[in-house]
């Protein structure tokens, strides 16, 4: 079964601070990978997704993933925070149709 | 165009009595699905469905939880019998078939489950 590990539930960085949160999967084949953002009390909103096209992801938000297959990782990066970054991010992996949900980390931003 | 539609967004029940969740998937989405999410765990599957079919199950209780997507109408999440344990949030999801083909789910607001 595929899966992901997400590497820290709280992270926290200073406004301006370069943000990254991790992200691991196991997978025996190529997998789809995404990352979604929670903001509280809301669904889940698509951030950006990898589907083999380039490793070097760009989302929405300024934020972008780097899919490394030698390191099964596909962390979420972001040049410089912004107070409004605070909220949950999910690293996902597409199973047989569904997708799968890391436990999620925590994104706080300190003024 | 509408996003994925859930109601209620908030329902309260009491011990013992039955809640009903429904989802509207996005115009043109033929494929719905269902997580629950408990403070600190994350997002659980629970069951994926297409019109009057379910795909898989695989993380829906054995007991007093089912779901549906007719041919007309909502998916609906059943709950009966609720006990404390199921407060949590509910979210729905929708997305063209194929999500192994990279297609993205979309997610609804979420609804909110108090049982008291």
């Amino acid at each position: 079964a595929q899966s992901v590990t997400q590497l820290g539930s709280h992270v926290s960085v200073s406004e301006g601070a370069l943000v990254l949160l991790r992200c691991n999967y196991s997978s025996s084949v190529p997998p789809y990978l995404f990352w979604y953002v929670q903001y509280p009390n809301q669904g889940l909103q698509l951030l950006l997704k990898y589907t083999s096209a380039a490793t070097l992801v760009k989302g929405i938000n300024g934020f972008e993933a780097e899919f490394k297959k030698s390191e099964t990782s596909f962390h979420l990066t972001k040049p410089s925070a912004h107070m409004s970054d605070a909220a949950e991010y999910f690293c996902a992996v597409s199973e047989g149709g569904k997708i799968i949900f890391g436990k999620g980390t925590r994104l706080h931003i300190l003024p | 165009n509408a996003g994925v539609m859930q109601n209620p967004r908030h329902l309260v029940r009491r011990r013992g009595q039955e809640a009903r969740l429904r989802c509207s998937p996005m115009k043109g989405h033929s494929h719905v699905y269902w997580y629950r999410q408990l403070p600190e765990e994350g997002l659980k599957f629970m069951v994926y469905l297409q019109k009057e079919n379910i795909i898989d199950e695989s993380g829906m209780p054995k007991e007093r939880f089912s779901a549906e997507f007719p041919k007309e109408g909502p998916s609906i999440l059943r709950i009966q019998q609720v006990v404390r344990g199921d407060s949590a949030a509910y979210f729905c999801a929708s997305s063209p078939p194929a999500v192994n083909s990279g297609n993205t789910i979309y997610f609804g607001e979420g609804s909110w489950l108090t049982v008291v």
